[in-house]
């Protein structure tokens, strides 16, 4: 069993929806989780983090954890075109951060 | 301030051959992970080097391996490629953290390796 489930996808939405983007994980000690963004032919970049249990908003974007059930998700309103990409999960408690496999969204116009 | 930079970008190599790829970290950061990212895996932990020693590692066999530089230029050496090992291979750098702590992780933008 992977320490981070994701589905792969892909997720093809118009524009203007809200998008929801969810990760299982198992492991305990995971502390901080992180959405990370790729765009074709880029490297990821951070999006945001929550620590432990909760919501965390930024802009459109909105994270949630619970950690009672071990699920992350990722909610993106009003999503644009600009916003097709693939998604990432990840989680850390260490030194090591575990990914998921992403999930490529598409936003049609 | 200079990204994470990542050399060569693409390569081609085949069976049985070895191969070093780079990493730049940004400046002053002193911890550089290595991933391997495979439309079936995802995005895979290799290894990760903070001040030349090697901090953790993922489970990967022995053909795989990394080293980091006093000024945290990074290699990972790939020995005996099999078909398998294509992959985009990405590095990410980080300021380094204590345990419990998180320190965001900024990406190259990765070497496209193809085993033929």
């Amino acid at each position: 069993q992977k320490e981070v489930e994701q589905d792969p996808g892909p997720l093809s939405v118009p524009e203007g929806a809200i998008v929801s983007l969810n990760c299982t994980y198992s492991n305990s000690a995971f502390q901080y989780f992180m959405w990370y963004r790729q765009y074709s032919r880029k490297g990821p970049e951070l999006l945001m983090y929550t620590y432990s249990s909760g919501n965390k908003e930024d802009g459109r974007f909105t994270a949630q954890v619970d950690k009672s059930s071990k699920y992350i998700s990722l909610f993106i309103r009003d999503s644009q075109p600009s916003d097709s990409a693939t998604y990432l999960c990840a989680g850390t408690g260490g030194f090591k951060t575990i990914f998921g496999a992403g999930t490529r969204l598409f936003v049609k116009a | 301030k200079a990204g994470v930079t990542q050399t060569p970008r693409y390569l081609i190599k085949t069976r049985g051959q070895q191969v070093t790829l780079s990493c730049s970290p940004i400046s002053g950061h002193r911890s550089v992970s290595w991933y391997q990212q495979t439309p079936g895996q995802g995005l895979q932990f290799l290894f990760e080097y903070f001040s030349e020693t090697q901090r953790n590692k993922g489970n990967f066999p022995g053909r795989f391996s990394g080293r980091q530089f006093s000024n945290s230029r990074s290699e990972m050496n790939v020995s005996t490629l099999e078909l398998g090992d294509s992959a985009l291979y990405l590095c990410a750098s980080s300021q380094g953290r204590q345990r419990g702590f998180l320190a965001e992780q900024f990406f190259g933008p990765g070497t496209r390796l193809t085993v033929l």
